[in-house]
This record gives structure tokens, sequence and C-alpha cells, in this order.
């Protein structure tokens, strides 16, 4: 069965580091997505892509927040300089259309995002 | 108003039992209502959904109720399992956008 793979599962950083968090969604997919868990709390949406270009995004996504689609099969979520209230697990997921429409969005099994 | 407020925090029920857990909205734009299931270490899975044109979905051991009127939609679990332990959060979405809005989520245990 096709599945969104996620790399890494975890990551460490340092508070003002770079992270860049790697995503495979399922190959004929074409809306790709990034949420966010921190601890205990609930999923909240971060940002959606579609031809190459984002679609909606959270209050949450601001400018330290990017993303991209560098070729045809991986999705990227990229952080600049991360802070503490950064740390939480990051869900990448994909549909083969919109949510409101028929399309089930399949979310992979996160990278756990630690900001020391 | 794009909130979704799930009930309860947590839920303990027995082997064979019901399990119910309630979800409100606001927002009477929303159309679109899945309930996601969620094991340690893995993500969000797709359960079970509902459009509002329906007022109950059933598929095997899994129901959602939905009330237009009161703006709430429920999961029932029949004949729970302990294999069915695990964190649930309904969501929901507006026809024609990408975001899916997530309640809070309930951790459910069963226990045999």
């Amino acid at each position: 069965e096709p599945e969104v793979t996620q790399t890494p599962s975890h990551q460490v950083t340092q508070m003002g580091q770079e992270v860049i968090l790697r995503c495979v969604p399922i190959s004929n997919h074409l809306y790709f997505y990034w949420y966010r868990q921190i601890l205990g709390q609930k999923v909240e949406f971060l940002v959606s892509f579609y031809n190459n270009e984002i679609s909606e995004k959270s209050e949450i996504f601001d400018d330290q927040f990017s993303v991209e689609r560098p070729d045809g099969s991986n999705f990227t979520l990229k952080i600049r300089s991360t802070k503490l209230e950064d740390s939480a697990m990051y869900f990448c997921a994909s549909s083969e259309s919109l949510a409101g429409g028929q399309g089930e969005q399949f979310f992979g099994p996160g990278t756990r995002l630690t900001v020391l | 108003q794009q909130q979704v407020k799930q009930s309860p925090q947590s839920l303990i029920v027995q082997k064979g039992g019901i399990s119910i857990i309630n979800c409100a909205y606001e927002n009477t734009a929303f159309d679109y209502f899945p309930w996601y299931q969620q094991f340690p270490g893995k993500g969000p899975a797709l359960l079970i959904a509902i459009r509002p044109d329906v007022s109950e979905k059933k598929e095997g051991r899994f129901t959602i109720s939905f009330n237009k009127s009161a703006k709430q939609f429920s999961l029932h679990i029949m004949d729970s399992q302990p294999g069915d332990s695990a964190t649930y959060f309904c969501a929901a979405s507006i026809w024609d956008t990408d975001k899916l809005i997530f309640g809070t989520g309930t951790r459910l245990q069963v226990f045999p």
C-alpha cells in the first residue's frame, strides 16, 4: 500500500539553526500539506501546496517557514531560524484532491523536532 | 469560529462496550467532517468521514452521527476492542479548501 514517508524521524537542533524536514508524498497525489502537533495538543494546519505554489497557509506559517518541491518526489519544509516553540511533531500529508472534496489526506509518520 | 471542540479528553471503555466521542463546531461553512485515528508514534489515519447531507454513516463498527442544526457530530465505536485504543481526532473542512481543522483529540483506552 502506498504511503507518505518522512525523514528524519527525529531532529534535534540548536535554537537559531536552520532545519529541513523532508517528505515523499504518495506518487500520484497532487496536493501536499504540512501540519504540526505540539506534544499533547491538537494537530494544526501549517501550509498546503499545489501546482508548485502555496495555496493556503496559516498564521503559524510566517517568514521563517518555507516549502519546496525540489524534484518530482520530495516535498520539504524549511525553518530558517528555529525557536524553542517550534519543537513539535511535524506531519506531511498528501491527497489526490482537495480536503473539502473527495480528497482523503494521507499522513506520514511525522518528524519530531526538538529545539534546544 | 474556525475551532472544532472535542470531548471528552480521555475515555476508558471496557471491551465490548460503546465508545462515544463528541465534536461541535461554529462555522456553518464546514461541509466535510472526517475522523482520524492516531496510534502512538504514527501519523493520523482517516477512519470515516461524513458530509452534512446525511445524518449518519456507518462503516463496520464505526458510526458517525451528524446533527446539522445543533452543529454537532459524534463518533460511535460499537463492540470496542483493545486494538481500538488510540487517540481520535475529529476534523472539519470547507468544500474547495485545503486545510483540515482538527479537534483537540480524545485518548481512548479499551480494557479487556
